[in-house]
């Protein structure tokens, strides 16, 4: 069975740029979460989605925003892009919200703000 | 403020020696998580503890949820080379929260 995929594994983008990350969770699984990883703050929740809702966010401002499909991927997308911005974003899914017990992280993604 | 506390934050040892990181909060948990992560991965889910006072092992790994589940302790017996990492540990508040991270360092 395939693990959770992310694409781009490396972005770098200039400040005011927009970007958006792409999650493909593990076959089955319906809920997909979203992460920030940083030297300083470690790891801080986003928002989690479940059947193309948004069940949960995170103290994130609203540039930050993300969206699920039909088939469970998941996109999260950031506007104006800032130098605090740079960090690990990491997805996670498990079969259904709530279970993160069972929750299994992909690669993530490692964005770069110049 | 981060509502899961990590100690120690760094932890260089030799092959073969023994250790024990902590995770502490204020807030009582419903179930609370171990990660290990290796640079570049996403983390990887070693173990859950839901019971207060519930001690799981794994291998060399032992995990213990406080009586209270408030706090968790990993203690690693005859540390190798390929436990080098950041071991992370999490809990469900409403959303997940993740402490810090221990940082790892086992030399051969």
């Amino acid at each position: 069975k395939a693990g959770v995929t992310q694409t781009p594994r490396y972005l770098i983008k200039t400040r005011g740029q927009q970007v958006t990350l792409s999650c493909s969770p593990i076959s089955g699984h319906r809920s997909v979460s979203w992460y920030q990883q940083t030297p300083g703050q470690g790891l801080q929740f986003l928002f989690e989605y479940f059947s193309e809702t948004q069940r949960n966010k995170g103290n994130f401002p609203g540039r930050f925003s993300g969206r699920q499909f039909s088939n469970s991927r998941s996109e999260m997308n950031v506007s104006t892009l800032e130098l605090g911005d740079s960090a690990l974003y990491l997805c996670a899914s498990s079969l259904l919200p709530g279970q993160e017990w069972e929750q299994f992280f992909g690669p993530g993604t490692r964005l770069t703000v110049l | 403020t981060q509502l899961l506390e990590q100690s120690p934050q760094f932890l260089s040892i030799q092959e073969g020696e023994n250790l024990t990181v902590y995770c502490n909060s204020s807030s009582v948990f419903s179930s609370l998580q171990w990660y290990r992560q290796e640079p570049g991965e996403g983390p990887v889910l070693l173990v859950t503890v839901v019971t207060g006072g519930e001690v799981k092992k794994l291998k060399r790994l032992t995990f213990q949820f406080g009586d209270a589940r408030k706090d968790s302790s990993l203690h690693i017996t005859a540390a190798q080379p390929g436990d080098t990492g950041l071991y992370l540990c999490a809990g469900d508040s409403h959303d997940m929260r993740f402490g810090a991270g221990t940082r790892l360092t086992v030399k051969p």
